[in-house]
């Protein structure tokens, strides 16, 4: 296993486009986890899943946002109509079924919206 | 709500210097607490945890204990190098999912 793959590594689009970024963990982690991080912060949760199911959303999630994980395998987290403040690091990690076991992160996905 | 406070950075120190990072915390829980580290250009890593109070995590040289009674999990290395530049962040989990500090830039120089 190669570890937790973001795809795309980097993404420029314009405001008001949409954009869809991918996530494969750890084929037997089924925990899957999206963050956000700006220049100079920490990641900010954004939502899980556990398997298929998406069990929290932080309220950072704006409507604009959305997230899937279909069979509980990849995910997807997709913003529609991308403002200037979307630009950051996405990222995503994975785990096993317990938290103290930490999380494994991919190396992200840098959105810059123009 | 949960919280995660780092000292500001960044910490410049020379090789073989003395290391600490401060973190204190804010859990209704019994929180399980975690360093992580992100070297330039690469993605965050785990280098220790501690998931009980009075459990010392430790890696790479690098120790922390879970203090209880003072809410803190501060990041300690005795002689660090050039190569432990990098950000370094400080995260609870009560349960999860993890909560982040700002992080901690870490500059060493030869």
């Amino acid at each position: 296993d190669t570890g937790v793959s973001q795809d795309p590594r980097h993404k420029i689009t314009k405001r008001g486009q949409n954009v869809t970024f991918r996530c494969d963990p750890i084929s037997e982690h089924n925990r899957l986890y999206w963050y956000r991080q700006t220049l100079g912060q920490g990641p900010e949760f954004l939502t899980y899943f556990q398997n298929e199911a998406q069990l929290e959303k932080s309220r950072l999630l704006s409507d604009r946002f959305s997230a899937e994980r279909p069979k509980g395998s990849f995910s997807t987290l997709e913003i529609q109509r991308t403002e200037q403040g979307d630009s950051a690091m996405y990222l995503c990690a994975s785990s096993p079924n317990t938290v103290n076991y930490g999380y494994t992160f991919g190396s992200g996905t840098r959105l810059t919206v123009v | 709500g949960n919280s995660v406070t780092q000292m500001e950075g960044p910490v410049t120190l020379s090789e073989e210097a003395f290391l600490t990072i401060n973190c204190t915390y804010t859990a209704t829980g019994y929180p399980s607490l975690f360093w992580y580290v992100q070297y330039p250009g690469e993605g965050l890593q785990l280098l220790l945890k501690a998931t009980k109070a009075d459990d010392k995590g430790s890696n790479k040289g690098f120790e922390a204990t879970y203090r209880k009674e003072t809410t803190s999990f501060h990041l300690e290395k005795g002689s660090v190098q050039v190569s432990d530049s990098a950000v370094y962040f400080c995260a609870l989990s009560d349960p999860s999912p993890l909560v982040f500090g700002k992080g901690t830039r870490l500059s060493v120089i030869a």
